[in-house]
């Protein structure tokens, strides 16, 4: 299996409180991608990287930020997290653009009140 | 711009059955076709891939896909399930430059 973690694995939280949610890989990977998933409508991109510091908006980026410092470390920011924003969050790496075959981790679990 | 459509969001099949998932796609460039797997309370792993080359794809735990251009499928069969298939199976399409989009999914649901 790929080395990739997610912390936390669950979490509740408030309505307007902020929240991050770490993903972190061994593999080196230069790509990694934040998904959430929801009933009815599949994965979503959220936002993704291609390198440190470089990182671009997917299809549903409004209400979050991300940041890479490391290459083995991408955040997910929700600024204020909205009840609309209850979702499983997954992190994705893949090693290059060309094949686009995608490793997931195992997936955050978040409740917003 | 690339779109991914699963055309069953559930499909029930007895024990020792064959099964197909069906997928089509939409793209206007050369396109990489992805199945992935979701076993509850799992992350996505990859089950099969067509990249280039022939049309039909073997993946893990005897499932194939065939990749049919002109009708712009890429479904997936098993030729006998077992209850360990019971999973949520994603189709995920790319252009090789931008990122993978994929489908709503469709959940497997075998029974004895």
């Amino acid at each position: 299996d790929a080395g990739i973690t997610q912390s936390p694995r669950h979490k509740v939280t408030e309505t307007g409180t902020p929240v991050t949610l770490r993903c972190h890989q061994t593999e080196n990977h230069r790509y990694m991608y934040w998904y959430r998933q929801d009933p009815g409508h599949g994965l979503r991109l959220i936002h993704y990287s291609y390198g440190v510091k470089d990182t671009d908006k997917g299809e549903v980026s409004d209400g979050y930020s991300v940041s890479r410092s490391k290459t083995e470390d991408f955040l997910l920011t929700l600024e204020s997290a909205t009840s609309s924003q209850t979702s499983v969050y997954f992190c994705a790496i893949s090693e290059t653009s060309g094949t686009y075959e995608q490793y997931f981790g195992p997936g955050t679990r978040l409740t917003v009140t | 711009a690339q779109s991914v459509t699963q055309l069953d969001s559930q499909v029930p099949v007895f024990e020792e059955a064959p099964v197909e998932l069906r997928c089509n796609y939409s793209s206007s460039v050369s396109v990489y076709l992805f199945w992935y797997v979701q076993y509850p309370n799992q992350g996505l792993q990859l089950l099969l891939k067509y990249l280039s080359g022939s049309t039909l794809v073997k993946g893990i735990n005897g499932f194939e896909a065939e990749f049919n251009k002109s009708q712009t499928s890429f479904h997936l069969r098993k030729p006998s399930v077992h209850i360990s298939d019971t999973a949520e199976y994603f189709c995920a399409v790319s252009d090789g430059y931008s990122t993978l989009t994929f489908g709503k999914g469709t959940m497997l649901l075998v029974s004895p």
